[in-house]
């Protein structure tokens, strides 16, 4: 079975512009969550979408976004990038949201603001 | 939310048997204990996890404290590549899992 893929892998871009991650789950797994890994504040939740609905948010800005499609491909939106928002993202998929569901984490997307 | 507490990091000699704490104090009724640990350049990756009772797999087991207000992660036999830093989660019905800084662990040939 196919695990979490995320793409772009490396991914360049200048303060003011937007980006958009994207996130494919393994086959079957409806419950897709986002996280930002940074040396500084370690790893942080961003969001986690169940069957196209946000179920729950981290501490984020409104400028971080997200959505889940039918297929339960999801996409992560940052607008007006800065400078902090350089990090490793995460994405990882589970079954359900249990709490006893495991969650496979993709390889990441890493994004650098300059 | 539920914290976590773990020593900031081990040290292990290969071969030997590893025992990572981890401390949860306020940790609610129906909090999953989760271990995930994140090898250098890679997302992280599931260990175990439990509710009460300990368990096993084939990469560990984990036992879990009679009132559940710690737990401890054993790696029955350490090598090279078990070198990461391991993250005690507690995750509640939801799935927003919240890392602390984890326990970076370093096996030493």
């Amino acid at each position: 079975k196919a695990g979490v893929t995320q793409t772009p892998r490396y991914l360049i871009k200048t303060r003011g512009q937007q980006v958009t991650l994207s996130c494919s789950p393994i086959s079957g797994h409806r419950s897709v969550s986002w996280y930002q890994q940074t040396p500084g504040q370690g790893l942080q939740f961003l969001f986690e979408y169940f069957s196209e609905t946000q179920r729950n948010k981290g501490n984020f800005p409104g400028r971080f976004s997200g959505r889940q499609f039918s297929n339960s491909r999801s996409e992560m939106n940052v607008s007006t990038l800065e400078l902090g928002d350089s990090a490793l993202y995460l994405c990882a998929s589970s079954l359900g949201f249990t709490g006893a569901d495991t969650q496979y984490f993709g390889p990441g997307t890493r994004l650098t603001v300059l | 939310d539920a914290k976590t507490t773990q020593p900031n990091s081990m040290e292990s000699n290969e071969e030997e048997p590893v025992h990572l704490p981890c401390n949860h104090s306020t940790i609610s009724g129906t909090d999953y204990i989760h271990w995930y640990r994140q090898l250098p350049s890679q997302g992280p990756e599931y260990v175990i996890h439990g509710l009460t009772s300990n368990v096993n797999n084939r990469m560990a087991s984990l036992a879990i404290a009679e009132d559940r207000k710690s737990s401890t992660l054993i790696l029955h036999r350490a090598t090279l590549r078990d070198a990461a830093v391991y993250y005690c989660i507690l995750v509640p019905i939801g799935n927003d899992m919240r890392f602390g800084a984890g326990t970076r662990l370093t096996v030493k040939p």
